[in-house]
């Protein structure tokens, strides 16, 4: 059972914009900075969002994230096929020093 | 370009050892706090462990906390994983991660590829 809950999948068409949510406690988001990974389809995970709602260079600016008390949020505009992915957040769970994972959430592009 | 790259992952039999390696590239390793976060076939992603830039703090998931031993090698830009008494949960494809800042606390930033442990009889 994941400290952080994802929905299990999401789904768009082409041009539209999904958000796919995490939601935590006052012991991991709500400190807390969020990450976000994308992971393709037989490949190792990159990330995607860093502390909140920062893009690293060359992260399309489709992507974008934010951060509201226990809870955080991936939105992704304009949607694209090469989009489909699984997509997890991350947060620093203080009470265990760890970092901990939402379960991810498959996004499929309709 | 910076790079991470795992290997040492195999089949092996329960109750057995492995040793991982990842080697660095591309960046000062020694300036910054390293992982292993690992991902069982077809499922989620699962923080392993971490270690400061020096090793002088170190931190375990209770799931490996004393069956498994994070290390590095400034000198040889090497990270280490050494599985004990493996169970078949522990399969999984084993990712090397860097870290933002000199702890490991900073936020998981830059992946390897992964290597694969199978834990089996």
């Amino acid at each position: 059972q994941s400290l952080l809950t994802q929905p299990p999948s999401a789904s768009g068409t082409p041009g539209q914009r999904v958000t796919i949510s995490c939601s935590g406690s006052n012991s991991n988001i709500g400190p807390n900075d969020v990450f976000w990974y994308q992971q393709l389809p037989g490949t190792a995970p990159r990330l995607l969002i860093y502390r909140n709602n920062e893009r690293p260079s060359g992260v399309p600016d489709r992507f974008s994230g934010s951060k509201s008390g226990t809870s955080a949020s991936l939105a992704i505009s304009g949607l694209r096929s090469e989009d489909e992915a699984d997509y997890y957040c991350a947060a620093w769970h203080d009470s265990l020093s760890a970092w901990v994972f939402g379960g991810g959430t498959k996004l499929t592009v309709l | 370009e910076l790079q991470l790259e795992e290997s040492g992952g195999d089949l092996v039999q329960p109750g057995r050892s492995l040793r991982l390696s990842c080697k660095a590239s591309g960046f000062g390793f020694d300036d910054y706090g390293m992982h292993w976060v690992r991902q069982a076939p077809g499922k989620g992603l699962e923080w392993v462990a971490g270690l400061s830039w020096n090793s002088g703090s170190i931190g375990y998931a209770p799931s490996v906390e004393g069956r498994f031993t994070i290390s590095r090698d400034n000198a040889k830009n090497a990270l280490y994983l050494e599985m004990n008494s493996l169970r078949t949960e522990d399969t999984a494809f084993y990712y090397c991660v860097k870290d933002f800042r000199l702890l490991w606390s900073g936020g998981l930033e830059t992946w390897g590829q992964g290597t694969l442990v199978t834990v089996s009889s």
